[in-house]
């Protein structure tokens, strides 16, 4: 079965901090599909990057940026110079693949972030 | 155009009420979901839709009864609804119709549902 980690529940930090939020995933698939979703206050989940398995490449957009790596199970997202706009609940979410006619994501619990002036 | 839109934002029902929640895409994607998010949890997965046909139901209770009339609509009709169905519903939809995974879901801004 598989499973996605967010350890961390909540963090705080002052604008223009780094942040960086974890996510751990167990599936004994060899192709999957990882994910990180954006929840702010309003409800609407906000797609932001999907990886799959086969690659390992790190990638930047703007101030967000995400640490892919296989050997540890790790899908990391590290937001720089934080932005009290970025205050929300992350999720991170993975994808069986090959379900037949549909497929289903496997959210992890959240990451909620509060930046603060 | 990445819009999934629902109607309505905010919905009051009593437990004998029937009501039904609409949900709007105008991507061509072929599958489309319907997810129920409790507060401070992940959104839990409902029905799923796959060019029109029901492929998903999470052993979701009868009072929730979902309809695709078209590729484009979902509607989630509901009857004799318990307080504890009191949740944030979402809808999303992608490209996957079949299966594959590989495919980014979008959701719309959901419907805040109260049961009284």
């Amino acid at each position: 079965a598989q499973k996605v980690t967010q350890a961390q529940t909540e963090i705080s930090v002052v604008e223009k901090e780094d942040v960086t939020l974890d996510c751990v995933y167990e599936t004994r698939d060899t192709t999957y599909y990882l994910f990180w979703y954006k929840q702010p206050p309003s409800g609407e989940l906000v797609f932001l990057i999907r990886r799959n398995s086969f690659d390992e490449q790190n990638e930047i957009s703007g101030r967000y940026s995400w640490n892919f790596q296989k050997s540890t199970s790790s899908f990391n997202f590290t937001i720089t110079a934080s932005q009290v706009v970025d205050s929300a609940v992350y999720f991170c979410a993975l994808s069986e693949a090959y379900t037949g006619t549909a497929s289903k994501l496997t959210f992890g619990t959240g990451t909620r972030l509060q930046v603060t002036l | 155009d990445t819009e999934v839109t629902q109607t309505p934002k905010h919905l009051v029902m009593g437990m004998t009420n029937k009501k039904s929640l609409k949900c709007e895409q105008h991507m061509g994607h072929r599958a489309m979901y319907w997810y129920k998010q409790k507060a401070k949890k992940p959104p839990e997965l409902m029905f799923v839709y796959s060019y029109e046909k029901l492929s998903i139901n999470e052993s979701v209770p009868s009072r929730f009864s979902p309809e695709c009339p078209n590729s484009s609509l979902l509607n989630l009709h509901l009857h004799a609804l318990q307080p504890e169905d009191s949740a944030l519903y979402l809808c999303a939809s992608s490209q996957d119709q079949v299966g594959t995974g590989r495919y980014e879901q979008y959701f719309g801004p959901g419907t805040r549902l109260t049961v009284t």
